[in-house]
């Protein structure tokens, strides 16, 4: 069974500082994903990557990066968290062996953060 | 205009109800219609998907599509309390890349 896992539950950050979500897959898939989850706005795609050091902007990237150096683990960073990032942070993963269907995405269990 | 657009609810039923659930979508580009669970506290779980319009069923559960009018359907029937979630539409062009409703919170009673 596929095994998505966030690093963190809960976390509670200042204004300012600099923010490491982790997550780690292991089921060897290709693609893995940052979606951020708020009331009334649903799952919204941060970045995305489809390789080791590839990375692709999903539809609100702005004040965030990623990092994918090994083909399990993919971080999403704060550079520098503001008060309207609080929110619950989903990573999922998913398969090119899905294709042409790459709608089976595995998700975390997310990191609710809060940033003061 | 959002490219989804889905209830949010929350949907209260009773036990053993036919439930309904809907999205509508602007895109008619969209090809992958899946219907994702997601539980208090856990990440979303894929429950259904489909290809271009018609029906699918899986047990209690039958997913339609209706390309003509950009809606998509998700039915329960005999619905129990364990289906109390909220239910995500998705759908994509055939790339990686979906696209979400907002869910609809489902609370089913005994």
């Amino acid at each position: 069974d596929v095994k998505v896992t966030q690093s963190s539950r809960y976390l509670v950050k200042r204004t300012g500082e600099k923010v490491f979500l982790e997550c780690v897959q292991d089921m060897d898939h290709e693609n893995m994903f940052w979606y951020r989850q708020d009331p009334g706005l649903g799952l919204r795609l941060i970045y995305f990557s489809y390789d080791v050091k590839m990375k692709e902007k999903g539809d609100i990237p702005e004040g965030y990066s990623v990092s994918r150096e090994k083909k399990e683990r993919f971080s999403l960073i704060l550079e520098s968290a503001s008060t309207n990032q609080t929110s619950m942070y989903l990573c999922a993963s998913s398969s090119d062996r899905d294709r042409p269907l790459f709608g089976t995405l595995h998700f975390g269990n997310g990191t609710r953060l809060t940033v003061t | 205009q959002k490219e989804v657009e889905q209830d949010p609810g929350p949907l209260s039923v009773p036990e053993g109800a036919i439930v309904s659930l809907n999205c509508t979508y602007s895109n008619s580009a969209f090809q992958y219609f899946m219907w994702y669970r997601q539980y208090s506290r856990k990440g979303p779980e894929l429950l259904m998907y489909t290809y271009s319009s018609g029906n699918k069923e899986d047990g209690r559960f039958t997913a339609q599509v209706d390309k003509s009018s950009k809606y998509i359907s998700l039915f329960i029937r005999d619905s129990q309390p364990s289906d109390s979630a909220t239910y995500l539409c998705a759908m994509n062009t055939g790339f990686q890349k979906l696209v979400f409703g907002t869910g609809t919170r489902l609370l089913v009673s005994p």
